[in-house]
Protein backbone atom coordinates (compact mmCIF):
# COMPACT_ATOMS: atom_id res chain seq x y z
CA UNK A 1 0.00 0.00 0.00
CA UNK A 2 1.17 3.25 -0.74
CA UNK A 3 2.05 5.94 2.54
CA UNK A 4 4.23 8.80 2.94
CA UNK A 5 6.25 9.12 5.83
CA UNK A 6 7.61 12.53 7.77
CA UNK A 7 9.95 11.12 10.18
CA UNK A 8 10.56 14.22 12.46
CA UNK A 9 7.14 14.99 14.24
CA UNK A 10 8.58 18.27 15.40
CA UNK A 11 12.13 19.94 14.39
CA UNK A 12 13.26 22.95 16.35
CA UNK A 13 15.80 24.86 14.57
CA UNK A 14 17.50 28.51 15.68
CA UNK A 15 16.57 31.34 13.29
CA UNK A 16 19.01 32.29 10.14
CA UNK A 17 20.21 28.39 10.55
CA UNK A 18 19.41 26.03 7.57
CA UNK A 19 16.74 23.10 7.73
CA UNK A 20 15.27 20.05 6.12
CA UNK A 21 12.36 18.70 6.93
CA UNK A 22 12.09 14.38 5.52
CA UNK A 23 9.86 13.12 3.38
CA UNK A 24 9.73 9.47 2.29
CA UNK A 25 6.75 8.01 0.36
CA UNK A 26 6.32 4.55 -0.56
CA UNK A 27 5.11 3.15 -4.28
CA UNK A 28 5.89 0.99 -6.64
CA UNK A 29 4.28 3.57 -9.00
CA UNK A 30 5.40 6.96 -10.50
CA UNK A 31 3.84 9.88 -7.80
CA UNK A 32 3.38 13.19 -7.97
CA UNK A 33 5.00 14.76 -5.10
CA UNK A 34 3.90 18.29 -2.92
CA UNK A 35 4.38 19.95 -0.05
CA UNK A 36 2.45 22.87 2.07
CA UNK A 37 2.53 24.74 4.78
CA UNK A 38 0.03 25.51 7.53
CA UNK A 39 -0.09 28.63 9.84
CA UNK A 40 -1.87 28.60 12.74
CA UNK A 41 -5.49 28.47 12.61
CA UNK A 42 -5.02 28.44 8.88
CA UNK A 43 -5.89 26.13 6.14
CA UNK A 44 -3.01 24.87 3.90
CA UNK A 45 -1.46 26.48 0.91
CA UNK A 46 0.78 25.10 -1.62
CA UNK A 47 4.63 25.41 -1.13
CA UNK A 48 6.04 23.47 -4.29
CA UNK A 49 5.44 20.53 -6.31
CA UNK A 50 7.54 18.20 -8.57
CA UNK A 51 5.38 16.74 -11.69
CA UNK A 52 8.36 15.56 -13.81
CA UNK A 53 12.10 17.02 -15.05
CA UNK A 54 14.05 18.67 -13.51
CA UNK A 55 14.77 17.06 -10.01
CA UNK A 56 15.61 20.28 -7.87
CA UNK A 57 12.21 21.90 -7.45
CA UNK A 58 12.18 25.67 -6.04
CA UNK A 59 8.84 26.48 -3.99
CA UNK A 60 7.65 30.27 -2.31
CA UNK A 61 9.23 31.60 0.56
CA UNK A 62 12.67 30.48 -0.40
CA UNK A 63 12.09 26.81 0.09
CA UNK A 64 13.28 23.64 -2.62
CA UNK A 65 13.03 20.45 -2.44
CA UNK A 66 14.69 17.34 -4.14
CA UNK A 67 13.11 14.48 -5.58
CA UNK A 68 15.54 11.19 -5.30
CA UNK A 69 13.51 8.41 -7.00
CA UNK A 70 16.03 5.50 -5.91
CA UNK A 71 15.55 6.57 -1.98
CA UNK A 72 11.94 7.13 -2.74
CA UNK A 73 12.35 10.98 -0.92
CA UNK A 74 11.56 14.53 -1.24
CA UNK A 75 13.36 16.61 1.54
CA UNK A 76 12.38 19.88 1.88
CA UNK A 77 15.15 22.26 2.33
CA UNK A 78 15.56 26.06 3.03
CA UNK A 79 19.07 27.85 3.73
CA UNK A 80 18.48 30.21 6.19
CA UNK A 81 15.31 30.08 8.27
CA UNK A 82 13.04 32.72 9.38
CA UNK A 83 10.84 32.95 12.55
CA UNK A 84 7.88 33.58 9.99
CA UNK A 85 8.55 30.15 8.57
CA UNK A 86 7.50 28.52 12.32
CA UNK A 87 4.13 26.48 11.26
CA UNK A 88 3.25 22.56 10.32
CA UNK A 89 4.52 20.92 6.90
CA UNK A 90 2.94 18.36 5.20
CA UNK A 91 4.25 16.43 2.82
CA UNK A 92 1.93 14.51 0.03
CA UNK A 93 1.39 12.47 -2.69
CA UNK A 94 -0.46 11.77 -5.60
CA UNK A 95 -0.33 7.97 -7.02
CA UNK A 96 -2.85 6.04 -9.43
CA UNK A 97 -3.90 3.18 -7.97
CA UNK A 98 -6.83 1.13 -8.45
CA UNK A 99 -7.89 2.57 -11.18
CA UNK A 100 -7.98 6.33 -9.65
CA UNK A 101 -5.58 9.28 -8.10
CA UNK A 102 -5.14 8.48 -4.68
CA UNK A 103 -3.91 11.80 -2.89
CA UNK A 104 -2.12 11.05 0.42
CA UNK A 105 -0.57 13.62 3.39
CA UNK A 106 1.78 12.53 5.60
CA UNK A 107 1.22 13.40 9.38
CA UNK A 108 2.92 16.93 9.24
CA UNK A 109 6.46 18.19 10.71
CA UNK A 110 6.16 21.10 13.42
CA UNK A 111 9.31 23.99 12.44
CA UNK A 112 9.56 25.72 15.47
CA UNK A 113 12.16 28.48 14.51
CA UNK A 114 13.82 30.20 17.81
CA UNK A 115 14.89 33.64 18.42
CA UNK B 1 -10.12 36.26 -6.56
CA UNK B 2 -11.26 32.56 -6.75
CA UNK B 3 -11.67 31.56 -3.10
CA UNK B 4 -12.68 28.39 -1.15
CA UNK B 5 -14.95 29.51 2.32
CA UNK B 6 -16.02 27.07 5.52
CA UNK B 7 -18.70 27.93 7.38
CA UNK B 8 -19.44 28.32 10.51
CA UNK B 9 -15.88 28.74 11.96
CA UNK B 10 -16.07 27.05 15.05
CA UNK B 11 -19.28 25.26 16.21
CA UNK B 12 -19.64 23.50 19.40
CA UNK B 13 -22.84 20.49 19.60
CA UNK B 14 -23.98 18.68 21.29
CA UNK B 15 -23.56 14.65 21.12
CA UNK B 16 -26.20 13.00 18.94
CA UNK B 17 -27.43 15.87 17.03
CA UNK B 18 -27.07 16.65 13.38
CA UNK B 19 -24.31 18.49 11.96
CA UNK B 20 -23.85 20.41 8.67
CA UNK B 21 -20.21 22.05 7.84
CA UNK B 22 -20.65 23.84 4.58
CA UNK B 23 -17.81 24.24 2.13
CA UNK B 24 -18.40 26.68 -0.92
CA UNK B 25 -15.47 27.25 -3.91
CA UNK B 26 -15.27 29.60 -6.67
CA UNK B 27 -12.75 28.00 -8.73
CA UNK B 28 -14.87 26.00 -10.45
CA UNK B 29 -13.30 22.88 -9.82
CA UNK B 30 -14.79 19.83 -10.12
CA UNK B 31 -13.17 17.58 -7.47
CA UNK B 32 -13.64 18.74 -3.69
CA UNK B 33 -12.86 16.87 -0.51
CA UNK B 34 -13.51 16.54 3.22
CA UNK B 35 -10.68 16.19 5.66
CA UNK B 36 -10.45 15.90 9.17
CA UNK B 37 -6.82 16.97 11.15
CA UNK B 38 -5.94 15.97 14.76
CA UNK B 39 -3.36 15.99 16.40
CA UNK B 40 -0.75 12.79 15.54
CA UNK B 41 -2.55 11.35 12.87
CA UNK B 42 -2.26 14.64 9.92
CA UNK B 43 -4.78 14.86 7.55
CA UNK B 44 -7.53 11.96 7.07
CA UNK B 45 -10.33 11.54 4.12
CA UNK B 46 -13.48 11.44 5.34
CA UNK B 47 -15.16 12.32 1.90
CA UNK B 48 -14.61 13.65 -1.84
CA UNK B 49 -16.56 13.82 -4.76
CA UNK B 50 -15.49 14.01 -8.62
CA UNK B 51 -18.07 15.75 -9.79
CA UNK B 52 -22.21 16.78 -9.46
CA UNK B 53 -24.14 14.01 -8.61
CA UNK B 54 -20.52 12.27 -7.63
CA UNK B 55 -19.90 11.17 -3.93
CA UNK B 56 -16.81 9.00 -2.70
CA UNK B 57 -15.97 7.52 1.10
CA UNK B 58 -12.84 8.01 2.04
CA UNK B 59 -10.73 6.30 4.73
CA UNK B 60 -12.97 7.70 7.79
CA UNK B 61 -16.42 8.33 6.47
CA UNK B 62 -18.57 6.58 9.01
CA UNK B 63 -20.87 8.52 10.55
CA UNK B 64 -20.86 11.15 8.17
CA UNK B 65 -22.42 12.17 4.36
CA UNK B 66 -21.72 14.52 1.73
CA UNK B 67 -23.79 15.32 -1.15
CA UNK B 68 -23.31 17.27 -4.04
CA UNK B 69 -26.05 19.00 -5.80
CA UNK B 70 -23.66 21.55 -7.81
CA UNK B 71 -20.05 22.67 -8.75
CA UNK B 72 -19.30 25.11 -5.87
CA UNK B 73 -20.76 23.39 -2.79
CA UNK B 74 -19.79 20.06 -0.71
CA UNK B 75 -21.50 20.35 2.47
CA UNK B 76 -20.96 17.96 4.90
CA UNK B 77 -22.91 16.31 7.61
CA UNK B 78 -22.60 14.38 11.14
CA UNK B 79 -25.62 12.22 11.17
CA UNK B 80 -25.54 11.86 14.99
CA UNK B 81 -22.59 13.77 16.61
CA UNK B 82 -19.51 12.12 18.91
CA UNK B 83 -17.28 13.29 20.69
CA UNK B 84 -15.17 11.07 19.09
CA UNK B 85 -15.76 13.56 15.42
CA UNK B 86 -14.22 16.74 17.79
CA UNK B 87 -11.74 17.74 15.28
CA UNK B 88 -10.78 20.71 13.00
CA UNK B 89 -12.50 19.75 9.36
CA UNK B 90 -11.09 20.96 6.17
CA UNK B 91 -12.42 21.29 2.84
CA UNK B 92 -10.19 20.88 -0.43
CA UNK B 93 -10.61 21.71 -4.18
CA UNK B 94 -8.57 20.49 -7.05
CA UNK B 95 -9.18 21.92 -11.09
CA UNK B 96 -7.77 17.73 -11.35
CA UNK B 97 -7.36 14.36 -9.59
CA UNK B 98 -3.37 13.97 -10.45
CA UNK B 99 -0.97 16.85 -11.12
CA UNK B 100 -2.94 19.71 -9.34
CA UNK B 101 -2.63 21.29 -6.11
CA UNK B 102 -5.83 20.93 -3.45
CA UNK B 103 -6.58 24.29 -2.50
CA UNK B 104 -7.71 24.59 1.17
CA UNK B 105 -10.49 26.51 3.22
CA UNK B 106 -9.61 28.06 6.52
CA UNK B 107 -11.06 24.92 8.05
CA UNK B 108 -13.94 24.65 11.18
CA UNK B 109 -13.31 23.75 14.31
CA UNK B 110 -16.47 21.67 15.64
CA UNK B 111 -16.68 20.34 19.27
CA UNK B 112 -19.02 17.93 20.38
CA UNK B 113 -19.53 17.94 23.98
Amino acid sequence: AQSVTQLDSQVPVFEEAPVELRCNYSSSVSVYLFWYVQYPNQGLQLLLKYLSGSTLVKGINGFEAEFNKSQTSFHLRKPSVHISDTAEYFCAVSVFTSGTYKYIFGTGTRLKVLA
Amino acid sequence: DAEITQSPRHKITETGRQVTLACHQTWNHNNMFWYRQDLGHGLRLIHYSYGVQDTNKGEVSDGYSVSRSNTEDLPLTLESAASSQTSVYFCASALTRDRQEQYFGPGTRLTVT
